[in-house]
């Protein structure tokens, strides 16, 4: 059920530095790619979220990159903050497995003050 | 509208005994999903429903899983008996037909079996 792999598992940065999360699929019919954050208690909440027709979006502090050759996509972190920890989670969907969003194993993210 | 409503929000039942989690989707979504979350393996999606209807049930991990969507508006996922490895947190999510549309997530069930 892995098709979504994503890397690293953990994370920790220093307040203002930057966080990279990787991920890469398997299924070149996704469309659709977003990212979610999770809080501890609570459920996945959309982040940002990317279609395959662009390479960047960048929402405030939190950019997707896109790299459809290399079935790859990142979301990075600027100037991360202590409110930033969380897990994230990428993901993948596309219109033919009638919206099932497949999920990346996760990134816990710790931002030290 | 109050988002995707899960209940119980805690559960903690012994082994053997049927436990019964529910959700109620947001209105006007038309796909309804249910994950597990466990440490070890991350967010699994057990099954999903298109217009009330189970898609795939692939993710259910033994016949001891059950899930139903009478209506458009509740589902139930149902573990009969359950086992101390079915402890985790399981969610219910909802999103509308179109494809890039946001998943909205419930609180979660977190169940332990003792």
């Amino acid at each position: 059920q892995q098709q979504v792999k994503q890397s690293p598992q953990s994370l920790i940065v220093q307040k203002g530095g930057i966080s990279i999360i990787n991920c890469a699929y398997e299924n070149t019919a996704f469309d659709y790619f977003p990212w979610y954050q999770q809080f501890p208690g609570k459920g996945p909440a959309l982040l940002i979220a990317i279609r395959p027709d662009v390479s960047e979006k960048k929402e405030g502090r939190f950019t997707i990159s896109f790299n459809k050759s290399a079935k790859q996509f990142s979301l990075h972190i600027m100037d991360s903050q202590p409110g930033d920890s969380a897990t994230y989670f990428c993901a993948a969907s596309w219109g033919g497995t009638g919206n099932k969003l497949t999920f990346g194993g996760g990134t816990r993210v710790l931002v030290k003050p | 509208d109050a988002g995707v409503i899960q209940s119980p929000r805690h559960e903690v039942t012994e082994m053997g005994q049927e436990v019964t989690l529910r959700c109620k989707p947001i209105s006007g979504h038309n796909s309804l999903f249910w994950y597990r979350q466990t440490m070890m393996r991350g967010l699994e999606l057990l099954i999903y429903f298109n217009n009330n209807v189970p898609i795939d049930d692939s993710g259910m991990p033994e016949d001891r899983f059950s899930a139903k969507m009478p209506n458009a508006s509740f589902s139930t996922l149902k573990i009969q008996p359950s086992e101390p490895r079915d402890s985790a947190v399981y969610f219910c999510a909802s999103r509308a037909a179109l494809v890039d549309t946001e998943a909205f997530f419930g609180q979660g069930t977190r169940l332990t079996v003792v």
